[in-house]
């Protein structure tokens, strides 16, 4: 069975700092996706960014990208010039390239932008 | 497209009652998934169907709970009968074909006293 931890159950970070956001995952399948999901206080969860694992370059959305080591099974989200808006909980989450069509999450971390 | 629509938003119901999650999915979209959150657990996948057949339903935690998919626009979970740990958020999710990601709805806040 696969498990994703998140190591980091609170962060905090001044506004327009960068944060980074931990993420590992264990599994033995070799093709899989990453996912990283945002919940604001508004409770709805939101995609922020998605990795194949597959792909050796790492996923970029604007102000987010991560750091995917495949070897490593790690996958950090970091977060440029963070906003107010981004203080939310962040899910990391791991989904099997064939088979159940299951997400599987991690505990989440429960970042605060500070103005 | 309005994203995936849950209702109700909040519910709160006495233990032994019976409570039904409505949702429907983004239009198009043949994967729905309801998972479970809360603070101990996390998020937790109870069921998902495809093309309206369920297809993995070892998530549910007991035979209190059901959920159906009567076509392709609308699901239910239905808890008969509650009880207290029964309370969480409950999410519905949906996805366009394998492998794509989850578009979340805003989730239903189930207290059971």
């Amino acid at each position: 069975a696969q498990t994703v931890t998140q190591s980091q159950p609170e962060m905090s970070v001044q506004e327009a700092e960068t944060v980074t956001l931990s993420c590992t995952y264990d599994t033995s399948e070799n093709n899989y996706y990453l996912f990283w999901y945002k919940q604001p206080p508004s409770r709805q969860m939101i995609l922020v960014i998605r990795q194949e694992a597959y792909k050796q370059q790492n996923a970029t959305e604007n102000r987010f990208s991560v750091n995917f080591q495949k070897a490593a099974k790690s996958f950090s989200l970091k977060i440029s010039d963070s906003q107010l808006g981004d203080t939310a909980m962040y899910f990391c989450a791991f989904m099997k390239l064939q088979g159940a069509q299951k997400l599987v999450f991690g505990q989440g971390t429960r970042l605060t932008i500070n103005p | 497209d309005a994203g995936v629509i849950q209702s109700p938003r909040h519910e709160v119901t006495e233990m032994g009652q019976e409570v039904t999650l409505r949702c429907k999915p983004i239009s198009g979209h043949d994967y729905l998934f309801w998972y479970r959150q809360t603070m101990m657990r996390g998020l937790e996948l109870l069921i998902y169907f495809n093309n309206n057949v369920p297809i993995d339903d070892s998530g549910m935690p007991e035979d209190r709970f059901s959920a159906k998919m009567p076509n392709a626009s609308f699901s239910t979970l239905k808890i008969q009968p509650s009880e207290p740990r029964d309370s969480a958020v409950y999410f519905c999710a949906s996805s366009q074909g394998f492998n794509s990601p989850l578009h979340f709805g805003n989730g239903t806040r189930l207290t059971v006293t």
